[in-house]
């Protein structure tokens, strides 16, 4: 079964710095994709970044950008220009390739995100 | 509708009795997950929904807890004899496409056992 690693259970950051998650993940299938979810305070999850594994090109979307090393199973998460409402629950995911309920969705156990002034 | 919609949005009930969650997808999504989330923790993985495949159900934590999906759309996720450890916010999310594989989440359901 794959297996997905957030090791930072707390991170903060300054307004307008930089700062960057780690995920790592566990899996011996070639076809995947993965994904970082935010949670903020309301509590409604949303997707902020996506990878495919056969795409060698980091995902970016405006200040969210990936760090993807394929063969080193790590997919991290760097957020430029840090916002007061980027403060957050961050969550690492993993999705098979493969069709049906073999595609299943696993998280990793997130990251808190503090922004300060 | 617009977006994923799950009801109640708080239930308060007494330990031994039976709830129902519902979660009404996105029109034309045939992913569907229910997810439990305890107070600041992360995500536990309960039951997955995809078309016409048998459902995952692997994360189900014991018997009193089953979840069914009519018709392809609307699905209740149902915990009988209630316990105090039941207690947490429920989260359900459905997907459209295989190949993009995002989800859209619910505001969840959050449970108070007393």
């Amino acid at each position: 079964a794959q297996t997905v690693t957030q090791s930072q259970p707390e991170m903060s950051v300054q307004e307008a710095e930089t700062v960057t998650l780690s995920c790592t993940y566990d899996t011996s299938e070639s076809d995947y994709y993965l994904f970082w979810y935010k949670q903020p305070p309301s509590r409604q999850m949303i997707l902020v970044i996506r990878q495919e594994a056969y795409k060698q090109q980091n995902a970016t979307e405006n200040r969210f950008s990936v760090n993807f090393q394929k063969a080193a199973k790590s997919f991290s998460l760097k957020i430029s220009d840090s916002q007061l409402g980027d403060a957050a629950m961050y969550f690492c995911a993993y999705r098979s390739g493969y069709t049906g309920t073999a595609s299943k969705l696993t998280f990793g156990t997130g990251t808190r995100l503090q922004v300060t002034l | 509708g617009a977006g994923v919609s799950q009801s109640p949005s708080n239930k308060v009930t007494e330990k031994g009795k039976d709830v129902e969650l519902r979660c009404d997808p996105i029109s034309g999504h045939t992913a569907l997950y229910w997810y439990r989330q305890s107070l600041g923790q992360g995500l536990e993985f309960l039951i997955y929904f995809q078309g016409n495949s048998a459902p995952d159900k692997s994360g189900l934590p014991s018997d009193r807890f089953s979840a069914e999906r009519t018709g392809g759309s609307v699905s209740t996720l149902t915990i009988q004899r209630t316990q105090q450890e039941d207690s947490a916010v429920y989260l359900c999310a459905s997907g459209r496409d295989f190949d993009t594989g995002e989800l859209f989440f619910g505001e969840g359901s959050r449970l108070t056992v007393l």
